[in-house]
């Protein structure tokens, strides 16, 4: 199946921890994405990556730092985790310019 | 600052009822508006890609228009399994291809 895949489906972690949320992608695109679904489903951008630039929204905490080991792949780590991160994390990618972004089945972010 | 409003924010439909779904946006530079729809649990799923005023698009019992200020999914004779949430989503040229969502319409038919 051709598809973006992200680990892990849920994620229940204590405050100030640290954890990664990884995302894989077999389509051949060639920049992928992170955004973030609040509890009222709104879903905002956080980073865009290719691998010439890497794009991040002004309003993301420097805690979030996304890692690309190579083109199929963008991991999000969080450092210090807050109460305000617990949201769904979905990573994308997607193929040249006024191209859809094609979406994961998202990961279940809950801090206690 | 690009803007993308969706409305209703909810809507209920007996089922054959047909109605349309309202996205519309402020924006610099638009490149392509996108409409996807989500289902709980899930991710969002692409339906349409949308470029230029007085474009449509048609999937099934959905039709995608789009005119210089709002794009309107339209839903005719909807089925139960139509029941999910809406998004719509804007790409401007001076982001990438970022996207900008709406709020999105959670859409319930009833049978």
């Amino acid at each position: 199946d051709t598809a973006v895949s992200q680990t892990p489906k849920y994620l229940v972690t204590q405050m100030g921890n640290d954890k990664s949320i990884k995302c894989e992608q077999n389509l051949g695109h060639d920049t992928m994405y992170w955004y973030k679904q609040d509890s009222k489903k709104f879903l905002k951008i956080m980073f865009s990556y290719n691998n010439k630039e890497l794009i991040i929204n002004e309003t993301v905490p420097n805690r979030f730092s996304p890692k690309s080991p190579d083109k199929a792949h963008l991991n999000l780590h969080i450092n210090s985790l807050e109460l305000g991160d617990s949201a769904v994390y979905f990573c994308a990618s997607s193929q040249g310019a006024g191209t859809a972004n094609r979406f994961g089945s998202g990961t279940q972010l809950s801090v206690l | 600052e690009d803007q993308v409003t969706q409305s209703p924010e909810a809507l209920r439909l007996q089922e054959g009822e047909s109605s349309s779904l309202n996205c519309s946006y402020t924006v610099s530079g638009l490149r392509g508006l996108f409409w996807y729809r989500q289902d709980p649990g899930k991710g969002p799923e692409f339906l349409f890609t949308l470029y230029s005023a007085g474009e449509e698009k048609e999937k099934e019992r959905l039709k995608a228009t789009l005119t210089k200020k709002e794009s309107f999914l339209h839903i005719t004779a909807p089925k139960p399994e139509d029941s999910a949430t809406y998004l719509c989503a804007v790409q401007v040229v001076s982001a990438g291809n970022m996207l900008t969502f709406g709020g999105g319409t959670r859409l319930m038919v009833k049978p």
